[in-house]
């Protein structure tokens, strides 16, 4: 099993939709979770952190879940400029694992 | 507030040709970070390092790659030599303690022909 699994998409939604997407991680260790976006052909930028009691920036809302061990990004009247690559980061006491990414792309 | 500096920002080798990429992180910073970053996945860390001492490089292939961060704040990345599938994007990242954010460098671009 991955370390951290995403699906892949890509998710097409109109603009203005919302549109949500979970990320599973297996190791229970894990202290620090984030979600970071990627441009194409850019490099990966720091969306938002992700708190146990759920975070909340604007249109985007991050939940962790270590129960069930997933965390969540829910972006709310998605914009044209929200297209791109969201990738579910944690951090356990040593390392950083990044997700493979979820492509989202929003049409007008 | 300057950010991560790599440099270059694009390579073209010949497979078997040795390759060297160099990062400035930002200043402070005491984790730096090498990823390596192939076509449709999500970056892959090869290394990292706190300050000058290496925390994790299990994912290195030692054979041909090597890192170094000798004064704790510049770091390099060589690859000996390479191979078409080495052909990427390697991202070095840096940040202020271990499990903070990571601030990521602009990449560079490697193709292997």
């Amino acid at each position: 099993r991955k370390e951290v699994e995403q699906d892949p998409g890509p998710f097409n939604v109109p603009e203005g939709a919302t549109v949500a997407f979970n990320c599973t991680y297996s190791n229970s260790a894990s202290q620090s979770f984030f979600w970071y976006r990627q441009d194409c052909r850019k490099e990966p930028k720091l969306l938002m952190s992700v708190y146990s009691s759920g975070n909340e920036d604007g249109r985007f809302t991050a939940q962790l879940n270590r129960a069930s061990q997933y965390i969540s990004l829910l972006i709310r009247d998605s914009k044209l400029s929200d297209s791109a690559t969201y990738l579910c980061v944690y951090s356990s006491a040593s390392k950083i694992i990044f997700g493979s990414g979820t492509r989202l792309s929003i049409r007008p | 507030e300057a950010g991560v500096a790599q440099s270059p920002r694009y390579k073209i080798i010949e497979k078997r040709q040795s390759v060297a990429f160099w990062c400035n992180p930002i200043s402070g910073h005491a984790t730096l970070y090498w990823y390596q970053q192939i076509l449709g996945q999500g970056p892959k860390l090869l290394i990292q390092f706190q300050n000058n001492g290496v925390v994790d490089d299990s994912q290195l292939p030692k054979d041909r790659f090597s890192a170094e961060r000798l004064k704790g704040v510049d770091s390099t990345l060589k690859i000996q030599p390479a191979k078409l599938e080495d052909s990427a994007v390697y991202l070095c990242a840096s940040s202020l303690v271990l499990g903070a954010p990571l601030h990521f460098g602009n990449g560079t671009r490697l193709t292997v022909t």
